[in-house]
Formats: C-alpha cells, sequence, structure tokens
C-alpha cells in the first residue's frame, strides 16, 4: 500500500506570495497516476492537477504541478485570496496525503 | 456536464450496515470510473474504494472487510454498503467519477454526513 507524506502541514502565507507543497510517496508511482485537490471548509474537493502536472479545466495557471518517481509539488506562484484552503494529493485514485492548509500569515 | 448526488439515511446505529447511493447524471457513464472517499469531522480525506463500468471494484485494505461496492449502469447509479459499523465511521460521505486512465476524480458530489449512533 502506497502510503503519501505531505508537507508543511500548514503554510502560512501571504497574497501574493508564492506557495510550495510536497507530496512525498513510500514508492514510485508513475507520473500518470498522481493528483492534487484543493477543499474548501464544508465543500467538496476540486481537482486541480492530473497526471502529476496537467491543470484540470478551468484551472488557473498560477496552479501547476511537477515531480516524479516518489516527488512530487504543487506550486501556486502568487496565492489570490481565494486559494487559502487544504490542498491534497492522491495516487492512482486511491489513498490520499494528510493534507496541507494554506492559511493567511 | 457531470452532477452527482448522495442519498442515504444520515443516521446509523452501531453494528448495522451503512447503506448509501450515489446518482449520476452523466452523458459518459461508462467512460468513467466511480469511488467513494469519507472525511471524518475535522479530518482529512480517506479513500473507501472505487468501481468501474464493468463492475470491477478495488477497496482500501483498512476496509477491505466490511465495504462492497457496486454500480448500475441502468439507472446511472453505484453503491456503497459498509457493514458493522462503529462511530469511527461517522464521516461526511462523497461519490465522486473521473478520468479511468488517469483515475483522476473530475467530478464530486456535495457529500453527505453520517452519524454513527444509538
Amino acid at each position: 500500500e502506497v502510503v503519501l507524506a505531505q508537507s508543511p502541514a500548514t503554510l502560512s502565507l501571504s497574497p501574493g506570495e508564492r506557495a510550495t507543497l510536497s507530496c512525498r510517496a513510500s514508492q514510485t508511482i508513475d507520473n500518470n497516476y498522481l493528483a492534487w485537490y484543493q477543499q474548501k471548509f464544508g465543500q467538496a474537493p476540486r481537482l486541480l492537477i492530473y497526471g502529476t502536472s496537467i491543470r484540470a479545466t478551468g484551472i488557473p495557471e498560477r496552479f501547476s504541478g511537477s515531480g516524479s518517481g516518489t516527488d512530487f509539488t504543487l506550486t501556486i506562484s502568487r496565492l489570490e485570496p481565494e486559494d487559502f484552503a487544504l490542498y491534497y494529493c492522491q495516487q492512482y485514485g486511491m489513498s490520499f496525503g494528510q493534507g496541507t492548509k494554506v492559511e493567511t500569515k | 456536464q457531470v452532477q452527482l448526488q448522495v442519498s442515504g439515511p444520515g443516521l446509523v446505529k452501531p453494528s448495522e450496515t451503512l447503506s448509501l447511493t450515489c446518482n449520476v447524471s452523466s452523458d459518459s457513464f461508462s467512460n468513467y470510473f466511480w469511488s467513494w472517499i469519507r472525511q471524518p469531522p475535522g479530518r482529512g480525506l480517506e479513500w473507501i474504494g472505487y468501481v468501474f463500468y464493468s463492475g470491477s471494484a478495488n477497496y482500501n485494505p483498512s476496509l477491505k472487510t466490511r465495504v462492497g461496492i457496486s454500480i448500475d449502469t441502468s439507472t446511472q447509479q453505484f453503491f456503497l454498503k459498509l457493514k458493522s459499523v462503529t462511530a469511527a465511521d461517522t464521516a461526511v460521505y462523497f461519490c465522486a467519477g473521473g478520468n479511468s486512465w488517469y483515475t483522476s476524480l473530475n467530478y464530486w458530489g456535495q457529500g453527505a454526513l453520517v452519524t454513527v449512533s444509538s
């Protein structure tokens, strides 16, 4: 069973700053099968990135994904007020990481 | 456009079976795979399992002995059954669907809170 570890648990940043979120897998993952989701309080998650680096429909260009093997990254180039939320990675449509909270500094 | 909606009881007694239905509206029901995910209050997302159009399913190993997911292609519904529930199964249950190739969950229902309590 693949375990995903996300870091940091909480990221405190200001609007306009760059956010870098990490997702590390306990085993190698094929790049096609790593996805990132955003969840706001009281809402269902929303798909941001799939296939490690492909933005889902309607996702702004400030969101980008990268990585390979066991190390994957979600980058938000310039934080907008609506980007302060929880972020999860997921592998092979199965296990999720424990999440990173991006909060306002 | 794909829409999903969870239906089922919001309260289940300990040791009983939790049963939920996901009603899907989609022009491409056969092209996607369909998943159940849950989120205990104040905690992260937990994958429960998924089912393909063919009926083939895969489950979280930690729940495998208690869970069953099935699909009815004629009505565009898929189902979750979780046996022998305890308070630890109290959560918001989401149904979701997405791209079978990339195994990404592009579409999510709104979620339904299920409380396990006597």
